[in-house]
């Protein structure tokens, strides 16, 4: 089993629209997350830490539900500049030092 | 550049050939790792060197694969009689701080092996 599992999506929006993308993980004891962003053909880039609490930055907030195991990522008033793959990012307790990505998420906003 | 620098960024070899990949991180930054992504796929982790301690080589997928980093700073990965599956990008990041979960990439190097 994967350490971590996203939709690949893609998610096709308009302009303007909010998306959500889900990414579940396998290890309970995960204890770090985080989302990075990758734009075609190029390397990713952290986009933000998820804090237990959830956080917010802007347009973009990300939670965290240890109980099931999943951590989310919400984009309001998407714009164009959005489109991307989002990769969720997972750092075991047992090893603070190694970071697991997930496959990605693509979204795609359109005009 | 401040950034991580990789080199190739292009590499086509033949088949049972062996290959060389360069990262030079980020100057003062003591993680160091290499990634691979094939087409669609997520990050793969191979193998993370931290400051003067034991590689984690845990990732490395055969034993064909071996990496190292000279002086705590420029790392090497070999891949030696390369097979078709290895073909995929190789990203290399460091991070001057792995607990804020910011490991910066460079642009990769994209390997086809025929």
């Amino acid at each position: 089993r994967k350490e971590v599992e996203q939709d690949p999506g893609p998610f096709n929006v308009p302009e303007g629209a909010t998306v959500a993308f889900n990414c579940t993980y396998s290890n309970s004891a995960s204890q770090s997350f985080f989302w990075y962003r990758q734009d075609c053909r190029k390397e990713p880039k952290l986009l933000m830490s998820v804090y237990s609490s959830g956080n917010e930055d802007g347009r973009f907030t990300a939670q965290l539900n240890r109980a099931s195991q999943y951590i989310s990522l919400l984009i309001r008033d998407s714009k164009l500049s959005d489109s991307a793959t989002y990769l969720c990012v997972v750092n075991p307790r047992y090893n603070f030092n190694k970071f697991y990505f997930g496959s990605g998420t693509k979204l795609n906003v359109k005009p | 550049g401040a950034g991580v620098s990789q080199s190739p960024s292009n590499k086509v070899t033949e088949k049972g050939k062996d290959v060389e990949l360069r990262c030079d991180p980020i100057s003062g930054h003591t993680a160091l790792y290499w990634y691979r992504q094939s087409l669609g796929q997520g990050l793969e982790f191979l193998i993370y060197f931290q400051g003067n301690s034991a590689p984690d080589k845990s990732g490395l997928p055969s034993d064909r694969f071996s990496a190292e980093r000279t002086g705590g700073s420029v790392s090497t990965l070999t891949i030696q009689r390369t097979q078709q599956e290895d073909s995929a990008v190789y990203l290399c990041a460091s991070s001057g701080d792995p607990a804020s979960g910011e490991l910066f990439f460079g642009e990769g190097s994209r390997l086809t092996v025929l």
